[in-house]
């Protein structure tokens, strides 16, 4: 138990469908985050929200849509995905304050395959 | 952008023999640290270094932030098979203003009993 809540643990879509992946803290954080881990890029950073407002995005695709309605939620909204978007998606959190933003607490990972 | 590189990629070792992973950034970083991932789970996180030139322990495993704050390794000695895993370094993009972390590429480790 991390602290860090992932839903659903696996999930397999067409490249129309439509769903989300939802990441739930516990640790009274205020930074969360956004990773895909595949194959070809171990860790890559996607979107980064600080006290709700996001701070960064990675460049993603607008397929990948993310929402922070507090400081303890956080969910990736999935639409019109390709088969290449496969992979592992990791959320994190860390205190996210001052120059010391903490180490990073992993959730256990959404497994998503794109049919 | 910065980049944070990890060699090497793989590393097969026996059961016994020391491994090191090595870690370099492309720029100054204010802090480095160390995550492990076992086979089908998530990174856990091992340590942080903040000072240039810094050196912590803990048990097998050794970890040394460099001067320049730009490199970082990681030594086990001894492996034993519960080293399995891949061993990340991961630093934080200050420069850019927002909590970002950049993970390095990784190092996968196999050891054989």
């Amino acid at each position: 138990e991390t602290g860090v809540t992932q839903t659903p643990r696996h999930l397999v879509m067409g490249m129309t469908n439509k769903k989300s992946l939802k990441c739930e803290q516990h640790l009274g954080h205020n930074a969360m985050y956004w990773y895909k881990q595949s194959a070809k890029k171990p860790l890559e950073l996607m979107f980064v929200y600080n006290f709700k407002e996001q701070t960064e995005n990675n460049s993603v695709p607008s397929r990948f849509s993310p929402e922070c309605p507090n400081s303890s939620h956080l969910f990736l909204h999935l639409h019109t995905l390709q088969p290449e978007d496969s992979a592992l998606y990791l959320c994190a959190s860390s205190q996210g304050r001052g120059l010391d933003t903490g180490e990073l607490f992993f959730g256990e990972g959404s497994r998503l395959t794109v049919l | 952008g910065q980049q944070v590189m990890q060699i090497p990629q793989y590393q097969h070792v026996q059961e016994g023999e020391d491994f090191t992973t090595y870690c370099n950034s492309s720029t100054t970083l204010s802090n480095i640290q160390w995550y492990k991932q076992r086979p089908g789970g998530h990174p856990v996180f091992l340590i942080q270094l903040v000072k240039s030139g810094e050196v912590k322990k803990q048990k097998r495993l050794t970890f040394q932030f460099g001067e320049a704050k730009k490199n970082s390794s990681l030594h086990i000695t001894a492996t034993q098979t519960t080293d399995v895993g891949t061993y990340f370094c991961a630093g934080p993009d200050l420069y850019s203003g927002t909590y970002k972390y950049i993970f390095g590429t990784g190092t996968r480790l196999k050891v054989l009993a």
